[in-house]
Parts: C-alpha cells; sequence; structure tokens
C-alpha cells in the first residue's frame, strides 16, 4: 500500500518568503506528526495532529510556523517570512492513532532551502 | 524533557561482521522504535519495541524497559545496512524524542 507521501521533494526559496509544505499520510491513519531535522541531527518534533485538531504543538520553534489540517487527512506544514535558519529536512510521519502499538511511519521527507 | 542516548557515534564494519547499537533512556519513555535512515534520506521503521525481542531477517533488537536499554543487532553485514540508525523514545503517546543517532559504514 501506499506510504506517506511529501509535496515537494525539495523547496528552495528567498529569506522572508512565505513557504507550504504538504503531507499525505497513510489512508486511515488518524495521527499525523511533523518534524524537522538539520544536517548531522536527529529529527525534531514540531507538532502532533490527532484528527483535525493539533493535540501538541510544543515544538514550534515561533509564530512564524503554523500546520493545519482541516479535513483530518493532508496536513500543511505553513512557514512565513522564512529565515536562513529555517533550512532543514522537514518529517511527516502517520500512526493509526496516538499511541498505536505500531510505532510512526515516516515519509521521504521536503528539503527546505533558504536562500 | 526524556533523554535519549545512543553509542557508538558511529562505525565503520567489513561486509560479513556482526554489531550491536545500544540505547540508552530515561524513566519517562514508554515506546521505543529503532528506524534505519538510508542515504537518501528516508526514515525506515525497524522496530517498534517497548519491552522483549524482537527479530527481522537479520536484523533483532531487545529492550529491557526495567534497565531502561535497548539493542539493536546487525548480522551478515552488508553494504546496503549503511547509513544512520536512530532510537526514537515516545512519551506517553505522542512525540518521538531520537537520539544523535549512530552512523554505520558497511565496507565490502
Amino acid at each position: 500500500g501506499a506510504g506517506v507521501s511529501q509535496t515537494p521533494s525539495n523547496k528552495v526559496t528567498e529569506k522572508g518568503k512565505y513557504v507550504e509544505l504538504r503531507c499525505d499520510p497513510i489512508s486511515g491513519h488518524t495521527a499525523l506528526y511533523w518534524y524537522r531535522q538539520s544536517l548531522g541531527q536527529g529529527p525534531e518534533f514540531l507538532i502532533y495532529f490527532q484528527g483535525t485538531g493539533a493535540a501538541d504543538d510544543s515544538g514550534l520553534p515561533n509564530d512564524r510556523f503554523f500546520a493545519v489540517r482541516p479535513e483530518g487527512s493532508v496536513s500543511t506544514l505553513k512557514i512565513q517570512r522564512t529565515e536562513r535558519g529555517d533550512s532543514a529536512v522537514y518529517l511527516c510521519a502517520s500512526s493509526p492513532r496516538q499511541g498505536a502499538p505500531f510505532g510512526q511511519f515516516f515519509g521521504p521527507g521536503t528539503r527546505l532551502t533558504v536562500l | 524533557g526524556i533523554q535519549v542516548e545512543q553509542s557508538p557515534p558511529d562505525l565503520i564494519l567489513q561486509e560479513g561482521a556482526n554489531s550491536t547499537l545500544r540505547c540508552n533512556f530515561s524513566d519517562s519513555v514508554n515506546n521505543l522504535q529503532w528506524f534505519h535512515q538510508n542515504p537518501w534520506g528516508q526514515l525506515i521503521n525497524l522496530f517498534y519495541i517497548p519491552s522483549g525481542t524482537k527479530q527481522n531477517g537479520r536484523l533483532s533488537a531487545t529492550t529491557v524497559a526495567t534497565e531502561r536499554y535497548s539493542l539493536l543487532y546487525i548480522s551478515s553485514s552488508q553494504t546496503t545496512d549503511s547509513g544512520v540508525y536512530f532510537c526514537a523514545g515516545m512519551e506517553y503517546g505522542n512525540k518521538l524524542v531520537f537520539g544523535a543517532g549512530t552512523i554505520l559504514r558497511v565496507k565490502s
């Protein structure tokens, strides 16, 4: 079956611009997670959705970052006024439900480069 | 927050050799996953293993929850095993906290 998909795979933008990153979770998965991975480090948690609502957004670095999941499936991570420090790989993961005994399954990521 | 520590930080193996990677985690971790990140960046889910032992082909994992550690065993390593191995602890059913990873290089 299809795994988690993310688009675009690569995004190059200029400092100060707005970007949107999209995640399509595995069909039927109710839990969706966003992580960010900088070069040479492990992924770091950003935000978690259970259904349509953000259950935990404690990892968002500041108010330039926002994510939505309006219909409980596809999610969009939005970054306003991008900065060079936002450059990283943004990873999306899904799980059948919160705390499901299957773990989280990751997409291929979107590599964001802010010039 | 929860703490996840991995060792060794990097490892070079000759093809065919066996290896053991270790993950220590803090008290508040209640679930554990092992991942392999291949050279293209894809994170592959290897094991979901809060306790006990699981095996999948040449890979196996053991978590001793009472002693707060997990081990990943790779037997008869192949060049395709190269990449970064992460363990990640889950706190109360939501976010994963990743260790720094073990960089594995298997030479032919």
